[in-house]
């Protein structure tokens, strides 16, 4: 099983801050890294699709990069807001297989 | 602008009883597929279907099976309940072709389905 590393697991910022939070995955048989955000009592939403080293994908404050030579991507929230705060998990497609999801990062924005 | 709707929401079961959690997008989609969802753990697979009558055992498909005779419904069956299947049960779809899983096809999930096992 491929193992898709998130961290941190959670975190808690104030309004208005900055935040980043990590997903680490195997470099070998790289397809795509998904982003999807889950709010609570919500159906996890798609963000962000990455299939090329060096992708970069932006959502109005929220942004992604990402390398495939190192196995990782970085997603960004500028100014957090309360509506921000929820799970973001990633997933790697490493193939003709399901995606493989990490165990997600918890965001908590304090008003 | 519902695509993925599961039947329940919330389910209380007893130990023992047949569970079926059912599963409806209207994208068309080929694939589906049966995620649980557990404090620490992240999202795991349980089984996947990449066409009507076509089934695949995911990471955890032991207590579980699934039914896909429409290609727009995908039902998951747990034979007999136990405690330890307590969790919340996400269904999703993804475009992309038969079987053709590789590509930037997103998944849609639905709302989720809460089942509690006593």
């Amino acid at each position: 099983i491929l193992n898709v590393e998130q961290s941190p697991q959670s975190l808690h910022v104030q309004e208005g801050d900055s935040t980043n939070f990590t997903c680490s995955f195997p470099s070998s048989n790289f397809y795509a890294l998904h982003w999807y955000r889950w709010e609570t009592a919500k159906s996890p939403e798609a963000l962000f699709v990455m299939t090329l080293n060096g992708d970069e994908k932006k959502k109005g404050r929220i942004s992604a990069t990402l390398n495939t030579k190192e196995g990782y991507s970085y997603l960004y929230i500028k100014g957090s807001q309360p509506e921000d705060s929820a799970t973001y998990l990633c997933a790697l497609n490493s193939g003709n297989t399901p995606l493989v999801f990490g165990k997600g990062t918890r965001l908590s924005v304090i008003a | 602008d519902v695509k993925v709707t599961q039947s329940s929401r919330y389910l209380v079961k007893r130990t023992g009883e047949k569970v079926f959690l059912e599963c409806v997008q209207d994208m068309d989609h080929e694939n589906m597929f049966w995620y649980r969802q557990d404090p620490g753990l992240g999202l795991r697979l349980i089984y996947f279907s990449y066409d009507v009558k076509m089934k695949e055992k995911g990471d955890i498909p032991e207590g579980y099976s699934v039914s896909r005779e429409k290609k727009e419904r995908f039902s998951l069956i747990l034979e007999s309940a136990s405690t330890n299947q307590t969790s919340m049960y996400l269904c999703a779809s993804r475009g992309g072709g038969w079987g053709d899983l590789r590509g930037a096809n997103v998944l849609t999930f639905g709302a989720g389905s809460r089942l509690t096992v006593l």
